[in-house]
């Protein structure tokens, strides 16, 4: 079945560090892939997405490239800042769209020292 | 509200009861999905509504656990005969056509 294999944290990081975050997949076909956060005490967003090979997301200084080849989804922030501490959960969808259910990575924490 | 809304945020019962948990998607959204988060398993994928179809149930864990989703809106999943394995934190998530998941900011239950 599909599955998803991301970095175990916790990770801590100073203030304008370079952040990345491991993901790796497992699916059938070609799945849409997501980078979800969750900050304490808040529920989940959705941070970015790509939806076909070598698609780059982004948002918020984050990136992450869909490489087909290596099944991977690695996320990366060159510089972080306090504020992005949180646990960030890397997941896919198959059937190319978002009209299916996610499956989730085991999640990663992130805490950023000022 | 604009967002994905659920209740009770946080719910407290004693094993054996039978727990309701409510979600109203964000309006116009056809699919809606409940996950469970836990501290062992992650988050896992119990149960997706679409439409009219019929909804895929093959996340839930067992047959004490139930959905519903009333004129293609609200949802309610039940518990029934809670255990102490189920305390977790259920969210629910809603998403239009070939858009991102919305989701709501979850019910803590705990059971005792």
């Amino acid at each position: 079945g599909d599955s998803v294999t991301q970095m175990e944290g916790p990770v801590t990081l100073s203030e304008e560090a370079f952040l990345t975050i491991n993901c790796t997949y497992t699916a059938t076909g070609y799945p849409s892939l997501f980078w979800y956060v969750q900050y304490p005490g808040e529920g989940l967003q959705l941070l970015l997405k790509a939806t076909k090979a070598d698609d780059k997301g982004s948002n918020k200084g984050f990136e992450a490239t869909y490489r087909k080849e290596t099944t991977s989804f690695h996320l990366e922030k060159g510089s972080v800042q306090v504020s992005d501490s949180a646990v960030y959960f890397c997941a896919l969808s198959r059937s190319g769209g978002s009209n299916y259910k996610l499956t989730f990575g085991k999640g990663t924490l992130l805490t950023v020292n000022p | 509200g604009a967002g994905v809304s659920q209740s009770p945020s946080n719910k407290v019962t004693e094993k054996g009861k039978d727990v309701e948990l409510r979600c109203d998607p964000i309006s116009g959204h056809t699919a809606l999905y409940w996950y469970r988060q836990s501290l062992g398993q992650g988050l896992e994928f119990l149960i997706y509504f679409q439409g009219n179809s019929a909804p895929d149930k093959s996340g839930l864990p067992s047959d004490r656990f139930s959905a519903e989703r009333t004129g293609g809106s609200v949802s309610t999943l039940t518990i029934q005969r809670t255990q102490q394995e189920d305390s977790a934190v259920y969210l629910c998530a809603s998403s239009g056509n070939n858009q991102p998941q919305h989701f709501g900011d979850g019910t803590r239950l705990s059971i005792l």
